[in-house]
């Protein structure tokens, strides 16, 4: 199985806002409200931003917002800050009991 | 505080073997299922394995299906994956996750543990 479609990178300048895309098919992202959303920063471990398609774990800012539309999810990040450059990558839970990632996304922040 | 220490990485020959352990603490650990997650020098996550909170459900992704076997000893707070017929494809950072509710989401992750295999 593939995996899910990300935008290999995003910029944007301190302040404003970008999003993020991550498209899969009816057998995950458009099947199941089973998409999250994952930071990574090089050499620490990954973390938990968006889960099920919009809610936030405690201690998430509220400027990472999450939506899904068929089969594409998007993450969203709002008031852009120097902290969130980092990989993003998205996931959703499969019709064949496993779990699907996206390729990654790049976020720059100018 | 949860914490997910992994162990057990290192250099292996192609079609050899491996054991990685992840130990758990902070958390009731036999309630909630864990899974592996590895990723690749400068490629993308790829999810490996998961098991039910007792153990009796396993999930393997294609790649690893067959080669790969995932357990857990609840009295111990320890999910492990042993790793057999090892390629070259298989090198990667291994890092062990906490499912937030059933292969949904992964909430806590370990630092991680490089594998390299290599001739």
């Amino acid at each position: 199985q593939s995996a899910l479609t990300q935008p290999a990178s995003v910029s944007g300048s301190p302040g404003q806002s970008i999003t993020i895309s991550c498209t899969g098919t009816s057998s995950d992202v458009g099947g199941y409200n089973y998409v999250s959303w994952y930071q990574l920063h090089p050499g620490k471990a990954p973390k938990l931003m968006i889960y099920e398609v919009t809610n936030r774990p405690s201690g998430v800012s509220d400027r990472f917002s999450g939506s899904k539309s068929g089969n594409t999810a998007s993450l969203t990040i709002s008031g852009l800050q120097p902290e969130d450059e980092a990989d993003y990558y998205c996931s959703s839970y499969t019709t064949s009991t496993t779990v699907i990632f996206g390729g990654g996304t790049k976020l720059t922040v100018l | 505080e949860v914490q997910l220490l992994e162990s057990g990485g290192g250099l292996v020959q192609p079609g050899g073997s491996l054991r990685l352990s992840c130990a758990a603490s902070g958390f009731t650990f036999s309630i909630y299922g864990m899974s592996w997650v590895r990723q690749a020098p400068g490629k993308g996550l790829e999810w490996v394995s998961g098991l039910s909170s007792s153990g009796s459900s396993t999930y393997y992704a294609d790649s690893v299906k067959g080669r790969f076997t995932i357990s857990r000893d609840n009295s111990k707070k320890t999910v492990y994956l042993q790793l057999n017929s090892l390629r070259v494809e298989d090198t990667a950072v291994y890092f062990c996750a906490k499912d937030r509710r059933g292969l949904s989401s992964f909430d806590y992750w370990g630092q991680g543990i490089l594998v390299t295999v290599s001739s």
